[in-house]
């Protein structure tokens, strides 16, 4: 099984629409990355987030992780097509820094008009 | 700043043949972690090089090995390849106490 879940795995989301993406540990996570990724590319790093209670917002996105830091969200508002993308929630499960990241399978979005 | 340069960005090899994918890191950036990405698997931890030493590896055979030089740029290898070598590799790099800038990747396509 997956030490890092993610959900759902697909979203298609009418624009203008918001949407939660979720990223679940069993363990405690010393730290949560998110990213994106157009298909067959790179990925873009959108937000870190290494404290329990944490927010970090940037433009239209808001990741949050929990108290606990075994939960993180990451939440679209008014979602436009340059959304789409896969999300990519990477974490530090054993404190060796973000140079050993364990990746969730990816969320894939896309936005219709 | 330049970001991270992989080269190069498609390849296709023959099964048997092996393979030497390398990775420039920003400027600055001293450690170089390599992943590989498939359809089935997802993005899964290869190694990690920090000042030309191996600190981290992850759970894959002998025959995926790397090194890192002293100008930072990381090489991996992969000799004998098999089909399921198919992937996307992508490396990363990182500097003190910043998060992981990814390059665009290396599509390896094994025939």
């Amino acid at each position: 099984s997956q030490e890092l879940e993610q959900s759902p795995q697909s979203l298609i989301v009418q624009e203008g629409k918001n949407l939660t993406i979720n990223c679940t540990s069993s363990k405690t996570l010393y730290g949560l990355y998110w990213y994106k990724q157009k298909y067959g590319e790179g990925l873009i790093f959108l937000m870190m987030l290494q404290k329990g209670g944490e927010e970090k917002s940037h433009e239209k996105i808001t990741a949050k992780l929990d108290e606990k830091k075994q939960q993180s969200s990451l939440h679209i508002t008014a979602s436009q097509p340059s959304h789409a993308g896969i999300y990519l929630c990477g974490a530090d499960m054993g404190n060796f820094g973000n140079e050993k990241l364990t990746f969730g399978t990816g969320t894939r979005l896309t936005i219709i008009p | 700043k330049a970001g991270v340069t992989q080269t190069p960005r498609y390849l296709i090899k023959t099964r048997g043949q092996q393979v030497t994918l390398s990775c420039s890191p920003i400027s600055g950036h001293r450690s170089v972690s390599w992943y590989q990405q498939t359809p089935g698997q997802g993005l899964q931890f290869l190694f990690e090089y920090f000042s030309e030493t191996q600190r981290n590896k992850g759970n894959f055979p002998g025959r995926f090995s790397g090194r890192q030089f002293s100008n930072s740029r990381s090489e991996m290898n992969v000799s004998t390849l098999e089909l399921g070598d198919s992937a996307l590799y992508l490396c990363a790099s990182r500097g003190a106490s910043t998060e992981a800038f990814f390059g665009q990747g290396t599509r390896l396509t094994v025939v």
